[in-house]
């Protein structure tokens, strides 16, 4: 069985902090992908990111980096430089690589920035 | 482009009512699911589809039914509703069913069952 589990459940940061989110997976699987979405105040589920298992480059994207790490089954989420726009509630999702297969989501971690 | 859309955005029912929540998509996604999310946690699949004809349960199905006749068209079907359903549910797409394949998410419908 997969498991996603996000041990934050509310971060307030002020703005211009940095922030990391963190996401740890369980998965017997050897190939698998990893997905972060964001969810706003406004309720709609935007992608932000999707890494394959066996990848693990790190990315950067603007104000946003993702670390990969296999060894301990996690895929951190960093914000640098928050703004008050990045409030929302972000979740971290795992999927199989093999045949058919839906997401498996995490509960998720609202993060709070404040001006 | 207009991607996945849901119908309606709010809805309250009261008990026993039913009701049918629409989902389209115009990317010609052969994939398509329904989610469902209570407070503070995540998105967990009720039933998805791998294409018109073919739908299949997921985590927690029961209290709804599904059809697919089209390959745009997913619509969730509530028949007796109750309160345990009151949740925001998420229909989305994908173009195939394989792990890498991007899930694209509709604006969400939020329900309220009284």
């Amino acid at each position: 069985a997969q498991k996603v589990t996000q041990a934050q459940t509310e971060i307030s940061v002020v703005e211009k902090e940095d922030v990391t989110l963190d996401c740890v997976y369980e998965t017997r699987d050897t190939t698998y992908h990893l997905f972060w979405y964001k969810q706003p105040p406004s309720g709609e589920l935007v992608f932000l990111i999707r890494r394959n298992s066996f990848d693990e480059q790190n990315e950067i994207s603007g104000r946003y980096s993702w670390n990969f790490q296999k060894s301990t089954s996690s895929f951190n989420f960093t914000i640098t430089a928050s703004q008050v726009v990045d409030s929302a509630v972000y979740f971290c999702a795992l999927r199989k690589d093999s045949g058919y297969s839906t997401l498996t989501f995490g509960k998720g971690t609202m993060l709070l920035v404040s001006p | 482009n207009a991607g996945v859309t849901q119908t309606p955005k709010f809805r309250i029912l009261k008990i026993g009512q039913s009701m049918t929540l629409q989902c389209t998509q115009d990317m010609n996604h052969n994939y398509m699911y329904w989610y469902r999310q209570d407070p503070g946690m995540g998105l967990k699949l009720i039933y998805y589809s791998v294409g018109a004809g073919i739908t299949d349960k997921g985590e927690v199905p029961n209290g709804y039914n599904v059809s697919r006749s089209t390959t745009e068209d997913f619509p969730l079907r509530l028949e007796l509703a109750a309160p345990s359903q009151t949740s925001v549910y998420f229909c989305a797409s994908t173009l195939t069913g394989g792990g890498s394949d991007t899930q694209y998410f509709g604006p969400g419908t939020r329900l309220t069952v009284l």
